[in-house]
């Protein structure tokens, strides 16, 4: 198994831009996540999803969307990139039932 | 709002030393626990997880954690660390099991000197 697979492992946008960070789980997994990691603050919840087509905000979902067409996909659309959105950010995906998460390997994000 | 706290933001040990890290959340109702560690360059791995029953938990390579549920806290622990487990370790809460919602810590960044 492939596991939770994100693209690309790395970014570098200007200010302004737009692009979508990709995440697929091959698992099944009901739920998938979306966080960014900055030094000093842990990982922080952008958005989540608990099934296709349903999703919900999560501690920082300012300047980002979300969609789950499928239970395998779940892309992390910014839609004007800003210095603030320079970060690492990490896409999870768990089992109903089952609060274990698992990541996938991040994409580094600079925005400039 | 849910928050977790680490006490410590940057620990140095020799190898051989104990190990302790400290984790408290704020949320009084259902609660599943987790340590999560990140090797340098790394995404995060499950060191150990706690949902209910006995209080203290075995993870992989020698750690445990004890739920102290009247302190609200989850502190890692290691008897003797070796150089390998130099990396930053994040505590995490999941609230009444509200799947794809985990509330972490800052992360404890851990350096273990040969």
């Amino acid at each position: 198994n492939a596991g939770v697979t994100q693209t690309p492992k790395f970014q570098v946008l200007k200010t302004g831009q737009s692009m979508t960070l990709q995440c697929a789980q091959d698992m099944n997994h009901e739920y998938m996540s979306w966080y960014r990691q900055d030094p000093g603050m842990g990982l922080r919840l952008i958005h989540y999803s608990v099934g296709a087509g349903i999703t919900d905000q999560g501690e920082v979902p300012n300047g980002y969307n979300v969609s789950r067409s499928t239970t395998e996909d779940f892309p992390l659309r910014l839609l004007s990139a800003a210095p603030s959105q320079t970060s690492v950010y990490f896409c999870a995906s768990l089992r109903w039932g089952n609060t274990e998460a698992f990541f996938g390997q991040g994409t580094r994000l600079t925005v400039v | 709002a849910q928050s977790v706290s680490q006490h410590n933001h940057h620990v140095i040990l020799s190898e051989a030393a104990s190990l302790e890290l400290g984790c408290n959340y704020s949320y009084g109702g259902t609660v599943n626990l987790f340590w999560y560690v990140q090797y340098p360059g790394q995404h995060l791995q499950l060191l150990l997880k706690y949902f209910s029953g006995d209080p203290l938990v075995k993870g992989i390579k020698g750690f445990e954690a004890e739920f102290i549920k009247s302190k609200f806290s989850f502190n890692l622990r290691k008897p003797s660390v070796q150089w390998s487990d130099t990396a930053e370790y994040f505590c995490a809460v999941n609230v009444n099991n509200q799947g794809g919602k985990l509330i972490f810590g800052q992360g404890t960044e851990l350096s273990v000197k040969p």
